[in-house]
């Protein structure tokens, strides 16, 4: 499985757009890039997933380039409630068992 | 969305017992199921994977006798500390997978052994 690195932790205020990237340089053709969302003493929460270019959906942004060898996700005007630690994990065609690096623990200010 | 339900949510128990936690699908079958363990601060760690109807397959320091797991369907899956110490208190997170769809996680469960 391919290793994530993402920053261990980001400041933010409330209503700023947040945008956490992942490098995963060695990932594979047939891997898709995952990020999760986990609140203290929760299981983690699936928030995006995508292979190439642009995914958007209800929550948030995922940004890969060509060469896919990096990923960026973006919180569009976050509140104190995104407040949580954020995974970015490169899954295999077959969805197997998921690895989970450090992952970014976001802190939202007032 | 699919949904995946952990019981007990908390469990307290004494040095040397056992204790089973139950991971259920509540609205798809699940052919394969993950165990993980969360202690405080740290990153979730892959325990073992469980399929239905066949032995786990567990990752490498976790002691298959001590951690006991079970796929006795396609919605359940359990796993069984068995002579719990301190040192196995951490949080207890099972996923499912569900065809075609991302995988999803259970609520957890807080293991505390006195």
């Amino acid at each position: 499985l391919a290793k994530t690195t993402q920053p261990i932790s980001m400041d933010s205020y409330e209503g700023q757009e947040v945008n956490i990237t992942c490098s995963h340089n060695n990932i594979a053709t047939n891997d898709y890039i995952t990020w999760y969302q986990q609140f203290p003493s929760q299981g983690p929460r699936f928030i995006i997933q995508g292979y190439k270019t642009k995914v958007t959906n209800e929550v948030a942004s995922l940004f890969i380039p060509a060469d896919r060898k990096s990923s960026t996700l973006s919180l569009p005007r976050v509140s104190l409630s995104d407040t949580a630690v954020y995974y970015c994990l490169v899954v295999g065609g077959s969805q197997g068992n998921l690895i989970f690096g450090k992952g970014t623990k976001l802190s939202v200010k007032p | 969305g699919a949904v995946v339900s952990q019981h007990p949510s908390r469990v307290i128990c004494k040095s040397g017992t056992s204790v089973k936690i139950e991971c259920r699908s509540l609205d798809f079958q699940a052919t394969t199921m993950f165990w993980y363990r969360q202690f405080p601060k740290q990153s979730l760690m892959l325990m073992a994977t469980s399929n239905e109807g066949s032995k786990a397959t567990y990752e490498q320091g976790v002691e298959k006798d001590k951690f006991l797991i079970n796929h006795a369907s396609l919605t359940l899956s359990t796993l069984t500390v068995t002579s719990a110490h301190p040192e196995d208190s951490s949080f207890y997170i099972c996923s499912a997978i569900r065809r075609g769809h991302e995988q999803y996680f259970g609520p957890g469960t807080r293991l505390t052994v006195t």
